[in-house]
Parts: C-alpha cells; sequence; structure tokens
C-alpha cells in the first residue's frame, strides 16, 4: 500500500515565523502536490513537483515556496506566517508511468493554526 | 480553464435512502473524472472513477456515469449507511501526462443518520 505520511497532523504557529510541512512518500513516485483545503472552497493547489527538484505553481503560491531535494520527500514552507494561511494542508503523491497513473495518494493533513 | 461544479452541502440523509450528488464540470477534450471521499479526521482517498464517456464507476456501492453530452459526472448509492457520513470530492483529470493535476470540485459534505 502506498503510503504518505506528514510530519504533524496539528500544528500551532506565530505570526511572523518561518514553517515547514514535510511530507513522505513511500512508493517512489515521481508527482508530489501541496494543496490547502478550506471550507466552501475545496482544495487549492499551492504548488506541485513533477520530479526531484523540478517544481510549478499551482493557483495560489503566493506566500509558499517548496523543496524536493529528494524523490520521497516534499516540503512546504511559509516564509512568514500570517493568519490567512490558517488551513488545513495536504499532501499527495502520484506516479503518471505507474499501472494507475490518474490516482493520487493523499496524506492525512496538517491543521496549521497561525496566532 | 478546467472546473469542476458540486453541488452544496450539507446533504443530510436517513440510513437506507438513496443518494445522488451532482457534479457538472467543464473542460476541453475528453478529460477523465473521478470522485474522492474524505473520512473524518483522514485525507481524500479515491473513490472511483471512469477514464472516457459513458464509463461507468463502481466501489463500495457508489456508482457514476460518465455524461459527455451534459458534461456531468453525478455519483449515486442506493442506499446509504452512517458509515459513509464524509465529505465527497468530484475532480477531473485533462490527461495523464508527467504534468498534468486534478481539478477538484468544492466539496459535499454527506451526512446520514440512523
Amino acid at each position: 500500500d502506498v503510503k504518505v505520511t506528514q510530519s504533524s497532523r496539528y500544528l500551532v504557529k506565530r505570526t511572523g515565523e518561518k514553517v515547514f510541512l514535510e511530507c513522505v512518500q513511500d512508493m517512489d513516485h515521481e508527482n508530489m502536490f501541496w494543496y490547502r483545503q478550506d471550507p466552501g472552497l475545496g482544495l487549492r493547489l499551492i504548488y506541485f513537483s513533477y520530479d526531484v527538484k523540478m517544481k510549478e505553481k499551482g493557483d495560489i503560491p503566493e506566500g509558499y515556496s517548496v523543496s524536493r531535494e529528494k524523490k520521497e520527500r516534499f516540503s512546504l514552507i511559509l516564509e512568514s506566517a500570517s493568519t490567512n494561511q490558517t488551513s488545513m494542508y495536504l499532501c499527495a503523491s502520484r506516479s503518471p508511468t505507474g499501472n494507475r497513473p490518474y490516482e493520487q495518494y493523499f496524506g492525512p493533513g496538517t491543521r496549521l493554526t497561525v496566532t | 480553464g478546467n472546473s469542476v461544479t458540486q453541488m452544496e452541502g450539507p446533504v443530510t440523509l436517513s440510513e437506507e435512502a438513496f443518494l445522488t450528488i451532482n457534479c457538472t464540470y467543464t473542460a476541453t477534450g475528453y478529460p477523465s473524472l473521478f470522485w474522492y471521499v474524505q473520512y473524518p479526521g483522514e485525507g481524500l482517498q479515491l473513490l472511483l472513477k471512469a477514464t472516457k464517456a459513458d464509463d461507468k464507476g463502481s466501489n463500495k456501492g457508489f456508482e457514476a456515469t460518465y455524461r459527455k453530452e451534459t458534461t456531468s459526472f453525478h455519483l449515486e448509492k442506493g442506499s446509504v449507511q452512517v458509515s459513509d457520513s464524509a465529505v465527497y470530492f468530484c475532480a477531473l483529470l485533462q490527461n495523464t501526462g508527467t504534468a498534468s493535476k486534478l481539478t477538484f470540485g468544492t466539496g459535499t459534505r454527506l451526512q446520514v443518520t440512523l
């Protein structure tokens, strides 16, 4: 079974802090994604990476950056956290070249509160 | 660009009731369509899929048919259970190339009561 793990389930940070959210997948997937989930807005793509050291902006990249130094790990960085970044953050991975190219596997999410 | 529109929730049903959650999409060409489910406290997981027109996806008693003429992919279940209480997301994938991305609807919360 594919497993996508996220470093924390709950996180509380102060305004202006630098925040790192870590995601690790164990299935050698090429693609990894970071979403935020907010009530009434569904899932919005922040950044994605289609391979190591490759990244592309999603729909709402402002205030975020990412790092993918190893294939299994994809980090989301909030350079200076703000209260409007309080949200649920979901990581996902996918292999477009595998036998199930359409299926994304999600982690359990990190609920971040910025005070 | 691509978009997915789902019916607003929450949807509240009694156990054994019939469920329909509407989903329509806008996309060029022939996207693949999906329903993902998010149980409380968990991430999303794939429920079912359809990759071409007139395909019917099914899983765990849920079904959805890819209707190109109406650009719809409505989710149905004949008899819901309390354990089906979750948030359901309709999504499309324009292609399965290296850099393709899912487009999600806003989600529909289903609450099933005894």
